[in-house]
């Protein structure tokens, strides 16, 4: 099925551990976005791509880093995971704004 | 930056009731989406308004955009359990691709 595609759907991670949340879509959208999600904070931006080979800073970006590899794909690292990294976190691509966004359905982590 | 204001944050009502969610700001949004987000899944895109005063409708789900463009409405006629979920506006700044404004939601429960 068309849209975007998350992996993994859950990851439990020690205080210190890396990782790298994927993100893929097959919509040919230029437009990528990351963000998280917490409870009575909402969707916050971490980072987003404009187009291949841009990348730039949302409103949430310190200790995380990306990398749009290609068109379809755009990943989120974290370096060393804190506590506070604790979230629910979403890949988006769209065309035009406008026209909204798809989103993935999510990665569940977990910082201990 | 640009703040969305969404009221109530919480609303529990009997199925076949009436119901009105507001999407308040003091920025003026190039557009205004709404999206609706079921447990364990990203959000949906249900309208895009850019227009002031645009009114659109998708079947029991009336959506307006003030004439000011800087707040928003969605009024569900008669609502049924499966409307139950968490609402969210998103504003366009219309700066680019940097990212649409997320309110924090509103969870409604619609109780049979």
């Amino acid at each position: 099925n068309a849209g975007v595609t998350q992996t993994p759907k859950f990851q439990v991670l020690k205080t210190g551990q890396s990782m790298t949340l994927q993100c893929a879509q097959d919509m040919n959208h230029n437009s990528m976005y990351w963000y998280r999600q917490d409870p009575g904070m909402g969707l916050r931006l971490i980072y987003y791509s404009a187009s291949e080979g841009t990348t730039d800073k949302g409103e949430v970006p310190n200790g995380y880093n990306v990398s749009r590899l290609n068109k379809r794909e755009f990943s989120l690292r974290l370096e060393s995971a804190a506590p506070s990294q604790t979230s629910v976190y979403f890949c988006a691509s769209n065309l035009l704004t406008v026209y909204g966004y798809t989103f993935g359905s999510g990665t569940r982590l977990t910082v201990v | 930056t640009q703040l969305l204001e969404q009221s109530p944050q919480f609303l529990s009502i009997q199925e076949g009731e009436n119901l009105t969610v507001y999407c308040n700001s003091s920025s003026v949004f190039s557009s205004l989406q709404w999206y609706r987000q079921e447990p364990g899944e990203g959000p949906v895109l249900l309208v895009t308004v850019v227009t002031g005063g645009e009114v659109k409708k998708l079947k029991r789900l009336t959506f307006q955009f003030g004439d000011a463009r800087k707040d928003s409405s969605l009024h569900i006629t008669a609502a049924q359990t499966g409307d139950t979920g968490l609402y969210l506006c998103a504003g366009d700044s219309g700066g680019g691709a940097d990212g649409l404004t997320f309110g924090k939601g509103t969870h409604l429960i619609i109780q049979p």
